[in-house]
């Protein structure tokens, strides 16, 4: 299995305001996606991070709101930008190694808050 | 597009079977899998089907049906460390192998 590490692991951030998650795997993995879940909610898929290229976005989504960086096999960021209270939630980061067809491991989360 | 339905809440009492029941509509279906996810943490891996048929492992099984887009989730001998909520989600071929999650079932196991 793979251990992700996410950091910060929480944060209370002002509006207008950018906050970067990083999220740093012990192995080389083909894919790394983000979710988001809101309180009380299930997670819901921000994008796909692709190594060297841009992220692949899901509908409701933006670049602009979420950008996203992948340098290479191991790491990934995802910035919130600009942000508001409605943006408050937990921030996931989750890896597959698809050459081995495994399961989606998550990192721990970034539980953020807006004020 | 994809579409995941599952109940919203279920109790159960310790020692007990529970169903959690899943279906889904998708254009490319590729794996369903289960998740535990307790409050405050990580979904945690539960089980993975991709054929028809049942899957077991210790207390949890989860069984699959492709031609009727269902599965179900079956824990056994219900303990309260089982309170969670469980996540069932579909892996589309066609979208980088992407996981898209219901909206989860959140389970009370009492004594």
């Amino acid at each position: 299995s793979a251990v992700i590490s996410q950091k910060p692991s929480r944060d209370i951030c002002q509006r207008g305001t950018s906050l970067t998650i990083q999220c740093q795997v012990d192995s080389q993995v083909t894919m790394m996606f983000w979710y988001r879940q809101q309180p009380g909610q299930s997670l819901t898929l921000i994008a796909t991070a692709n190594q060297g290229s841009e992220a692949t976005y899901e509908s409701g989504f933006v670049i602009d709101k979420f950008p996203i960086s992948r340098p290479n096999l191991t790491f990934s960021t995802l910035t919130v930008s600009n942000m508001s209270p409605e943006d408050s939630s937990i921030y996931l980061c989750s890896v597959v190694d698809t050459r081995l067809n495994t399961e989606a491991f998550f990192g721990q989360g970034t539980r953020l808050t807006v004020v | 597009g994809q579409n995941i339905d599952q109940p919203t809440e279920m109790t159960a009492t310790e020692g007990a079977i529970v169903q959690i029941n899943c279906t889904y509509q998708t254009s490319g279906f590729n794996g369903l899998f289960w998740y535990q996810q307790h409050a405050g943490e990580a979904p945690t891996f539960l089980s993975y089907n991709v054929l028809d048929g049942l899957e077991e492992k210790g207390r949890f099984s989860s069984f699959l049906s492709r031609s009727k887009g269902y599965s179900y989730l079956l824990l056994k001998e219900l303990q309260m460390k089982d309170s969670a909520s469980y996540l069932c989600a579909v892996r589309d071929r066609g979208g980088y192998n992407k996981l898209i999650f219901g909206a989860g079932t959140r389970l009370a196991v009492h004594p």
